[in-house]
């Protein structure tokens, strides 16, 4: 168990819809990153979020969103979801902005139907 | 930006052999190395990782090393078991840009 936690563990929503995933960092951990998991690209960052800001962004859509709140969890949201949204959608959890170790949570499988 | 390759995709292995798992990466900037182990249903779990200034890591059947002239880097797992069994993945970072830019990952079949 990493200490990071996700919810939901799953997700099945139709196209056109929008979805809110959650993420608890690790205690401690002020550093939360956002990671799609899908069979064609791997795994791929989206965004980072260091103490309520953000920090880098990667192949993050415009339809998709995140925030970090005071208490450091953090949501993505997803809008407008196509069928090439579904995937695994994994946060990540590390000390500080530029500490080094990421650990992840256990995921959220999101099925667009 | 960083591009970071992994081989081979799949590999099969009896049970006490050794596997190595191999990645290259393209950013000459990238100084931290990590490994993750993911099993079915579950999260990236990180089970060793190396920074620039150190060749050679290991931590009980486990062990990476690093080239950094050659750009690669190696995952050696030693007495394979079947709980070893998993999909293993390889990625970079690097200061300023700590976002992780995965391998594809290789699927590590373990033989009883």
């Amino acid at each position: 168990d990493s200490g990071v936690t996700q919810t939901p563990k799953h997700l099945i929503t139709a196209t056109g819809q929008r979805v809110t995933l959650r993420c608890s960092p690790r205690s401690g951990d002020l550093s939360v990153y956002w990671y799609q998991q899908s069979l064609d690209q791997g795994l791929q960052f989206l965004i980072q979020y260091y103490n309520g800001e953000e920090r880098a962004k990667g192949n993050i859509l415009e339809r998709f969103s995140a925030q970090q709140f005071p208490d450091l969890h953090s949501e993505l949201n997803l809008s407008s979801l196509e069928l090439g949204d579904s995937a695994l959608y994994f946060c990540a959890s590390s000390a500080g902005q530029g500490a080094n170790e990421q650990y992840f949570g256990p995921g959220t499988r999101l099925t667009v139907t | 930006g960083e591009n970071v390759e992994q081989h081979p995709s799949t590999l099969s292995v009896q049970e006490g052999d050794s596997a190595v798992i191999k990645c290259t990466y393209s950013d000459s900037a990238s100084n931290y190395f990590p490994w993750y182990k993911q099993e079915l249903g579950k999260g990236p779990q990180l089970i060793i990782d190396i920074r620039s200034n150190v060749g050679e890591k290991k931590d009980q059947r486990i062990a990476v090393t690093l080239n950094k002239t050659a750009k690669h880097f190696s995952l050696h797992i030693t007495e394979t078991q079947p709980e070893d069994s998993a999909v293993y993945f390889c990625a970079a970072s690097r200061t300023g840009r700590r976002a992780l830019t995965f391998g594809s990952g290789t699927r590590l079949q373990v033989q009883p």
